[in-house]
């Protein structure tokens, strides 16, 4: 079975620091992989997502990935942070094994944005 | 306004009490998906449909039920509530056709705040 590992269910940076949010998955396929954001109260928007191609992915507001097959990983960096950035991000992957198709995301990160 | 609606937002009930959480979505996406929220556990997946009448189970469908009879709707039945299904719900639906940058991107709905007493 798939499964999605975020490390760091809380990350704080300085306004103007770099964001990076770590995300590691297993997958037995060729994986597509997620990055969503979820501001207060809200529901989830998609920032990017890795199917084929490019591994570097760029998204919204500034913010990138890269799919790294050898390390199973595709962390979300963004060069500086904005006040606006503060909300909780989830990494998913979708889950083609059996014939399903299902999504697993991970637990979640928080970040916080320091002025 | 392309979207997704989930009705109600909000929902206080007591166990054994059959509640219906409605999602809607205007975009004619073919893929539809409920999820539940909860601090520490993220969003795991409870139950999908890939089209009308086809739907499967996600990683924690006990206590629910789900059906698709018309590609728009995809209606979240708990027929006998307890404590344990208290949590956020989120409706979500994608293309699975078309575009290659629209599919598998999920859009959600609001939420839907449940409370089981």
């Amino acid at each position: 079975a798939q499964s999605v590992t975020q490390l760091g269910s809380h990350v704080s940076v300085s306004e103007g620091a770099l964001v990076l949010l770590r995300c590691n998955y297993s997958s037995s396929v060729p994986p597509y992989l997620f990055w969503y954001v979820q501001y207060p109260n809200q529901g989830l928007q998609l920032l990017l997502k890795y199917t084929t191609g490019a591994t570097l992915v760029k998204g919204i507001n500034g913010f990138e990935a890269e799919f790294k097959k050898s390390e199973t990983s595709f962390h979300l960096t963004k060069p500086s942070a904005h006040m606006s950035d503060a909300a909780e991000y989830f990494c998913a992957v979708s889950d083609r094994s059996s014939g399903t198709y299902k999504y697993i995301f991970g637990t979640g990160t928080r970040l916080k944005v320091l002025a | 306004e392309a979207q997704v609606t989930q009705n109600p937002r909000y929902l206080i009930t007591v166990t054994g009490k059959k509640l219906t959480v409605t999602c809607s979505q205007n975009m004619n996406h073919e893929y539809m998906s409920w999820y539940r929220q909860d601090p520490g556990l993220g969003l795991r997946q409870i139950y999908y449909s890939m089209n009308v009448e086809v739907t499967d189970k996600g990683d924690v469908p006990e206590g629910y039920k789900v059906s698709r009879k018309e590609k728009r709707n995809f209606p979240l039945i708990l027929e006998s509530p307890s404590p344990n299904q208290t949590s956020l719900y989120f409706c979500a639906s994608s293309p699975l056709t078309g575009l290659a940058r629209n599919k598998e991107t999920q859009y959600f709905g609001p939420g839907t705040r449940l409370l089981v007493l």
